[in-house]
């Protein structure tokens, strides 16, 4: 059973920092790879999609790869901003259109 | 405005009472999803639907039943048969085929025991 997990568990950065959070799975017969946000008693945002053909894709200030013999993947955060301190996820859709969740990474920036 | 909403916010269920969340998507989306949180664990999938009147169990099913009448509606209910119930639930959408579109998440629902 494919099994997701995200180091560290929680980051504290100053505003302005580039900052990287780290997913890593067991199998890496992967479909795709999703980031999501999480903030507190709130529901997820997808942030970036990652195919499995995919080595990177990039929105804004997020850059998201994925390396999926090694099965691993890094959400980089350039230039942290307050609004940025949320928990981020990742999940791994697998082949068998399974879809597993990593425990997140409680992210927060200081002003 | 477009989206998915999840009601109530909170609710509590009284020992040995079934109780239901609701989740309504106005995104034309074909496949829904039920997710548990649990604090320290990732999100486990309770059910799924791909299509109207068609639903397969996730892997937390147990205590647990949902119903697809409608492509905008997909509510759970928590029966009594579910012991630990005390959970964030979050339920989603997708376009269609999972796995090659992105999940949309609504507000989550939380729900605890007297």
């Amino acid at each position: 059973k494919q099994e997701v997990t995200q180091i560290p568990a929680a980051l504290s950065v100053p505003e302005g920092e580039n900052l990287v959070l780290n997913c890593s799975f067991t199998d890496s017969a992967i479909y795709n790879l999703q980031w999501f946000r999480q903030d507190p008693g709130k529901g997820l945002t997808s942030l970036l999609l990652i195919q499995s053909s995919q080595r990177e894709q990039t929105s804004g200030r997020l850059n998201a790869s994925l390396d999926k013999s090694s099965g691993r993947s890094t959400l980089y955060i350039a230039a942290s901003q307050p609004g940025d301190s949320a928990t981020y996820l990742c999940a791994v859709i697998d082949t068998g259109n399974q879809f597993y969740f990593g425990t997140g990474t409680s992210l927060t920036v200081i002003p | 405005d477009g989206g998915i909403t999840q009601s109530p916010k909170y609710l509590f269920r009284k020992e040995g009472q079934n109780v239901t969340l609701s989740c309504e998507q106005n995104l034309n989306h074909d496949a829904m999803y039920w997710y548990r949180q649990d604090p320290g664990q990732g999100l486990r999938l309770i059910y799924y639907s791909q299509i109207v009147n068609d639903f397969q169990k996730g892997d937390i099913a147990e205590g647990y039943s949902v119903s697809r009448e409608k492509k905008e509606s997909f509510p759970l209910t928590v029966t009594s048969a579910q012991k630990n119930p005390t959970a964030f639930y979050l339920c989603a959408s997708s376009i269609g085929v999972w796995g090659q579109e992105t999940q949309y998440f609504g507000p989550g629902t939380r729900l605890l025991v007297l």
